[in-house]
């Protein structure tokens, strides 16, 4: 069981607007930034959103995150079918010392 | 271009060992701190181990502490993960991953993993 919870899948149709969400605790999410990745089948993740809602250069801006308190969200505006992918969202927990990932939600676009 | 390149992975019986390694470059590996993360077959990410940007810090998960040790070599810009009692639930694709970071104006702090490695797939059967 992972230490962060997000749903195991989503969908949606071309055009339309997905959100995904990451629930944690104040050890992790309630004190530190929320970071996502992305991972396409046999390939390594990418960093998709850091620093709650900061999108690396080359990440289209139909991608965004936000974090409230101990939660955070993946906001994918305009689905398109290349998006299709498993995402995962992460941060430190200062209790575990250690990082946490989320369980990862499959994006599935109809 | 920065790159990591992991290698060492293979086929180990229960109780074996593997020593994995992660080739860096393109960026000053001696400035980053740097993790193993790992992948079971079908299954999501799991955080395993990190070591601090000087290799005078290490952290690990719980079902690996006291197995495993991660260690560095600056000099020749290569990380290591040595995995001693390998069990069957360590079977998995094991990555090296860069970590980020920056303190912004408020003092808050930030960091995250990029890139990542390709990968190097670690399987414990007899």
């Amino acid at each position: 069981q992972s230490v962060l919870t997000q749903p195991p899948s989503a969908s949606g149709t071309p055009g339309q607007r997905v959100t995904i969400s990451c629930s944690g605790s104040s050890s992790n999410l309630g004190k530190n930034s929320a970071n996502w990745y992305q991972q396409f089948p046999g390939t390594a993740p990418k960093l998709l959103i850091c620093s709650n809602n900061q999108r690396p250069s080359g990440v289209p801006d139909r991608f965004s995150g936000s974090k409230s308190g101990t939660s955070a969200s993946l906001a994918i505006s305009g689905l398109q079918s290349e998006d299709e992918a498993d995402y995962f969202c992460a941060t430190w927990d200062d209790s575990l010392n250690g990082w946490v990932f989320g369980g990862g939600t499959k994006l599935t676009v109809l | 271009e920065v790159q990591l390149l992991e290698s060492g992975g293979g086929l180990v019986q229960p109780g074996g060992s593997l020593r994995l390694s992660c080739a860096a470059s393109g960026f000053t590996f001696s400035s980053h701190a740097m993790s193993w993360v790992r992948q079971a077959p079908g299954k999501g990410l799991e955080w395993v181990s990190a070591i601090s940007a000087s290799g005078d810090r290490t952290y690990y998960t719980d079902s690996v502490r006291g197995r495993f040790t991660i260690s560095r070599d600056n000099s020749k810009n290569t990380l290591y993960l040595q995995m001693n009692s390998l069990r069957a639930e360590d079977t998995a694709v094991y990555y090296c991953a860069k970590e980020a970071n920056y303190y912004d104006s408020r003092g808050y702090y930030y960091n995250w993993f990029d890139p990542w490695g390709q990968g190097t797939l670690v399987t414990v059967s007899s």
